[in-house]
């Protein structure tokens, strides 16, 4: 089984809806990150939770909002989508500060807005 | 957010070595990452260099820093086609925020 699963992996949605991308982890990490890769722009950050009780805007995070339900578990939300958003979308955990650590990535949810 | 530089495209026959570059803008950068992304799939680690090293090799992996430039570089040796993929460098600062370059395609030709 994989370490950071994301679901779903593809999904169609129309301009307007709201859509939620689901992200749960088996490593134990406290920190997870919401990405998006759009090509020639490499992974641009969304958000970030060191723990339950702390989430970060990233870079992009305007039309964007997350939930940390749990430790193992971190969504992303669309909450009116618009095909700029059409993307493929990324959950990654690391383990704590301080930590030789590196940075565990799901498989990607592909998101096409229409 | 920090930024993270490569060349979008490499290509290199079967057999070459290939080097892949980039530059970054974070003095105070703890480690620096490279992963590999292959079509459909999430990004891997391949390796990883501590911002206070200027060299480390991996079996045909060799990453070299030199932070007077802010230049890091992965050079893969008997390159395969199985080395196909993009190329992500990255850094991570003190707070385990990690910031991506653009990505390297590495086309090897048979």
């Amino acid at each position: 089984d994989a370490d950071v699963t994301q679901t779903p992996r593809n999904r169609i949605t129309k301009t307007g809806k709201r859509i939620m991308l689901e992200c749960s982890q088996t490593k134990g990490h406290d920190r997870m990150y919401w990405y998006r890769q759009d090509p020639g722009l490499g992974l641009r950050l969304i958000y970030y939770s060191f723990d339950v009780k702390d989430i970060n805007k990233g870079e992009i995070s305007d039309g964007y909002s997350v939930s940390r339900q749990a430790q193992a578990k971190f969504s992303l939300s669309l909450e009116s989508a618009i095909p700029n958003q059409t993307a493929l979308y990324f959950c990654a955990t690391s383990g704590s500060r301080g930590m030789n650590t590196e940075a565990f990535f799901g498989q990607g949810t592909r998101l096409t807005v229409v | 957010g920090e930024d993270v530089e490569q060349s979008l495209f490499l290509s290199v026959r079967e057999g070459d070595s290939s080097v892949i570059n980039c530059t970054y803008t974070d003095s105070s950068s703890t480690y620096l990452y490279w992963y590999k992304q292959e079509p459909g799939a999430g990004l891997q680690l391949l390796t990883y260099i501590f911002s206070n090293m200027d060299m480390k090799q991996d079996q045909r992996l060799t990453v070299l820093l030199n932070k007077k430039d802010k230049h890091l570089s992965l050079r893969i040796a008997d390159t395969q086609t199985g080395d196909s993929a993009i190329y992500f460098c990255a850094e991570g600062d003190n707070f385990n925020k990690f910031y991506f370059g653009s990505g390297t395609k590495l086309n090897v030709k048979p």
